[in-house]
């Protein structure tokens, strides 16, 4: 069974450009989650798409935005970027009946802002 | 508020000996917790995780872990260290009811030696 998938892998941005990252989750998820991860402040929850809906969301600024399409593939998109946005950005899915469940995790897409 | 304290941020072993990570939570309900293994520039892989049945919980490649109430603990183990045991360790905790959204732990490196 395949698992999370995340593209693109790599990503390098210069400040001020937007850029949007995709998650595909495993088949028969519904829900997706993402985390931004960095040295400094570890691992941290953006937000949680089900069903096309945002169900939850973490303390980030209006720039991280995402979405979540009705095959449960999910994107998020962050503009206006700054340098405090190079990390590794992780997304997650669980969840085939909206109850908690365990998450699992794609690889990552490390973006990295010049 | 909820959140997840570990006391390690690296622990180092020698080959063949035991591990313990240690993992303390705070929560007002009842929580989900896991263990979440990362080596280097890959995602998360669930080790294990606890949801409120047996007390003590065993996950992949040997490891274990056992939810104290009491002492509002979580701590990994495992009898005998490999080397391809050398990765970062996160204790994670999810909220009951509110699905979507886990807060981590700070993270622990194992170092295992030959």
């Amino acid at each position: 069974k395949a698992g999370v998938t995340q593209t693109p892998r790599y990503l390098i941005k210069t400040r001020g450009q937007q850029v949007t990252l995709s998650c595909s989750p495993i088949s028969g998820h519904r829900s997706v989650s993402w985390y931004q991860q960095t040295p400094g402040q570890g691992l941290q929850f953006l937000f949680e798409y089900f069903s096309e809906t945002q169900r939850n969301k973490g303390n980030f600024p209006g720039r991280f935005s995402g979405r979540q399409f009705s095959n449960s593939r999910s994107e998020m998109n962050v503009s206006t970027l700054e340098l405090g946005d190079s990390a590794l950005y992780l997304c997650a899915s669980s969840g085939r009946t909206g109850l908690p469940d365990t998450q699992y995790f794609g690889p990552g897409t490390r973006l990295t802002v010049l | 508020a909820q959140s997840v304290t570990q006391l390690d941020s690296h622990v180092s072993v020698s080959e063949g000996t035991p591990v313990l990570l240690r993992c303390n939570y705070s929560s007002s309900y009842s929580p989900s917790l896991f263990w979440y293994v990362q080596h280097p520039n890959k995602g998360l892989q669930l080790l294990l995780k606890y949801t409120s049945a047996a007390t003590l919980v065993k996950g992949i490649n040997g490891f274990e872990a056992e939810f104290k109430k009491s002492e509002t603990s979580f701590h990994l183990t495992k009898p005998s260290a490999h080397m391809s045991d050398a990765a970062e360790y996160f204790c994670v905790v999810s909220l009951s009811g509110n699905t979507g959204k886990l807060i981590f732990g700070q993270g622990t490196t194992l170092q295992v030696k030959p």
